[in-house]
């Protein structure tokens, strides 16, 4: 069981900022959030995680509500390379199995 | 190599013959994960292993399915009498540690027929 909700689909111009939002309601204190991504045929790729604090790497921006129910991921100027499924997952760091993917968000970057 | 490798890419076989698929982490990555995706779907998680430890084998679906690690680096994922429901993309990923962000293999698409 997924522990997240994710839009099933989404459309983002290019060059705008991608929002896919992810609600996680449930989350426990100790468990993290994660974010994943895949494109077509390809295995899934890391993107970024957090706990409490937004994060920001090279690939996105992770905002996460101050009571943790809900997150955002944030690419900031999408490509059409950008273009995958996307995977909000939540796991506590003191375990590393039943890394549970729901079905995503499927993001389509349009020129 | 840098990332994770998977063997074979492509695999194709016959309703009821055995298959072994192969995993090679990230060297001095500890754990190592199985999973699994069928067409259109989410990661299925299969099996996970970390260091000495005994594996996770929560998520096999069916004593048909096993996986070793050899040496506490290269494992094999093994499908005895296969059936059509097999048929799927399986992942391998491995993380520096348990609770570490996991990067993911290519995979290795099988095909029963």
């Amino acid at each position: 069981d997924a522990k997240t909700t994710q839009p099933t689909s989404m459309d983002c111009a290019e060059g705008r900022a991608a929002n896919l939002p992810c609600n996680h309601s449930t989350i426990s204190g100790n468990e993290y959030v994660y974010w994943y991504r895949q494109i077509h045929s390809q295995g899934p790729q890391y993107i970024i995680h957090g706990l409490k604090n937004n994060e920001t790497n090279e690939m996105a921006s992770l905002i996460i509500t101050e009571d943790r129910k809900s997150s955002t991921l944030i690419l900031p100027h999408a490509t059409l390379r950008d273009t995958a499924v996307y995977y909000c997952i939540v796991r506590g760091y003191n375990y590393g199995q039943n890394f549970v993917f729901g079905p995503g968000t499927r993001l389509s970057v349009l020129p | 190599g840098a990332g994770v490798s998977q063997s074979p890419s492509n695999k194709v076989t016959e309703k009821g013959k055995d298959v072994e698929l192969r995993c090679d982490p990230i060297s001095g990555h500890t754990a190592l994960y199985w999973y699994r995706q069928s067409l259109g779907q989410g990661l299925e998680f299969l099996i996970y292993f970390q260091g000495n430890s005994a594996p996770d084998k929560s998520g096999l679906p069916s004593d048909r399915f096993s996986a070793e690690r050899t040496g506490g680096s290269v494992s094999t994922l093994t499908i005895q009498r296969t059936q059509q429901e097999d048929s799927a993309v399986y992942l391998c990923a491995s993380s520096l540690a348990k609770g570490w962000e996991q990067f993911f293999g290519p995979g290795t698409r099988l095909t029963v027929l």
